[in-house]
């Protein structure tokens, strides 16, 4: 399989403050990168494809000037959480794929946000 | 537009027993189906996937699914749980004819191993 790492895998943080998550593909090149949103005992809500080079598309309803998404690299996406609210507490996964559209996604571990 | 329905929320299987988690879907075209677990608190991990040609698909730990067109499903199973497999599994479709890249998942059907 692949390798896709996600850090930190939990962070808390002040309201008000912004929050950085990286996914980084470790032994490939991912051109497309997918963030998702996890509410407790749902399931995964996608927020935003992230292409490396372009501007992410985010799914309807996600305020994209509140998470900011910038796929630098072919191996390394980030999700930025600004001016967090309590409400913004979530599990937040990455995943990306190796290549054709029939091909999996491997997903990173995940990061808990807890905004106090 | 596709979508994907897991009809129980939780299974309960004696270890030993077969195990089934079912799956069944709605898209255009042929499907792209894909089978993860969930442990608590970690990323999803891929267990299988079926693209085109046999309908009965094996995967990681054991597990295996059955493509069946005419039903619309993709049941996830293995012939002996054991009950390192309790966890949560999602099922997700991803249609080859729609132009964005999106993989539509159910809502998940946790497994309870009972020892």
């Amino acid at each position: 399989g692949a390798v896709v790492s996600q850090h930190p895998s939990r962070v808390i943080c002040k309201s008000g403050t912004s929050v950085k998550i990286e996914c980084r593909s470790l032994d490939f090149q991912a051109t497309t990168m997918f963030w998702y949103r996890q509410f407790p005992k749902q399931s995964l809500m996608l927020m935003a494809t992230s292409n490396e080079g372009s501007k992410a598309t985010y799914e309807q309803g996600v305020e994209k000037d509140k998470f900011l998404i910038n796929h630098a690299s072919l191996t390394l996406s980030t999700l930025t959480v600004t001016s967090a609210h309590p409400e913004d507490s979530s599990f937040y996964i990455c995943s990306a794929r190796k290549g054709q559209r029939n091909t999996e996604a491997f997903f990173g571990q995940g990061t808990r946000l807890t905004v106090v | 537009a596709q979508s994907v329905a897991q009809p129980e929320d939780q299974v309960n299987v004696a270890e030993g027993n077969p195990l089934t988690v079912k799956c069944t879907y709605s898209v255009s075209g042929n499907p792209y189906l894909f089978w993860y677990v969930q442990y608590p608190n970690r990323g999803l991990q891929f267990l299988l996937k079926y693209i085109t040609g046999d309908n009965l698909v094996k995967g990681s730990y054991g597990f295996e699914a059955e493509f069946n067109k005419s039903q619309t499903s993709f049941h996830l199973k293995k012939p002996s749980a054991l009950v390192s497999d309790s966890a949560l599994y999602f099922c997700a479709v991803r249609s080859p004819l729609n132009r964005d890249d999106k993989i539509i998942f159910g809502k998940g059907t946790r497994l309870h191993i009972l020892p």
